[in-house]
């Protein structure tokens, strides 16, 4: 049974790109949310997805976006890349829109901006 | 806004010894209160707390929620240089988690 599993697990970009990040939930997980998890800091929420849509949003500016397929997998856009968006972006799947049970966390996405 | 607050950040400890890792929380909607486990990269699940005074253990691993005083510690025995990661709380809302910086424990041999 395949956890979550997310694409690229490295990258590097400079100032200005915009990146998209690939996510596939747990088998049976229909909701999937984002989290960015500078350096030695802990995870912050993004955005969460579940049917389709976002759901739920974090403290985070427009420049980032996102999107859920019908498969239940997901990506993570961000435009106009800063300094400041370095981090490890991990995806997490869980069943249900409203579970703050355990959630399933990802390898994760380096992302480097240069 | 939504509080988690993890002490100490850093402990250093020798294989043996006993660890308590303390977490204070405030999260509206608050719903449960869970630990993690990161060493590299994904964090691991350890425990999931929703009722006060219930401990739940798993092997060496032990943890707690208080949820009057806001507040759950995590306790290793006989610690092993495996335990050596970072251990995040978070609270957990209707839908999302509210993490702590963590804290690095060390454990050396």
């Amino acid at each position: 049974d395949a956890g979550v599993t997310q694409s690229p697990t490295h990258l590097i970009k400079t100032r200005g790109q915009q990146v998209t990040l690939r996510c596939s939930p747990k088998s049976g997980h229909d909701t999937v949310s984002w989290y960015q998890q500078a350096l030695g800091q802990g995870p912050q929420f993004i955005f969460q997805y579940y049917e389709e849509e976002e759901r739920q949003r974090g403290n985070f500016p427009d420049r980032f976006s996102g999107h859920q397929f019908p498969n239940y997998s997901s990506e993570l856009n961000v435009n106009a890349l800063l300094l400041g968006d370095s981090a490890l972006y991990l995806c997490a799947s869980s069943f249900g829109q409203s579970n703050t049970g355990e959630l399933f966390f990802g390898e994760g996405s380096r992302l480097t901006v240069l | 806004e939504d509080k988690v607050v993890q002490s100490p950040l850093s402990l250093v400890v020798h294989e043996g010894d006993t660890v308590t890792l303390n977490c204070s929380y405030e999260v509206t909607n608050f719903r449960s209160l869970l630990w993690y486990k990161q060493e590299k990269k994904a964090p691991t699940f350890l425990f999931m707390l929703t009722s006060s005074g219930i401990e739940k253990k798993s092997g060496r691993l032990s943890s707690i929620l208080d949820k009057k005083e806001l507040f759950s510690i995590l306790n290793i025995t006989a610690t092993q240089t495996g335990d050596s990661a970072i251990y995040l709380c978070t609270g957990g809302s209707n839908y999302k988690l509210t993490f702590g910086k963590g804290t690095l424990l060390t454990v050396n041999p």
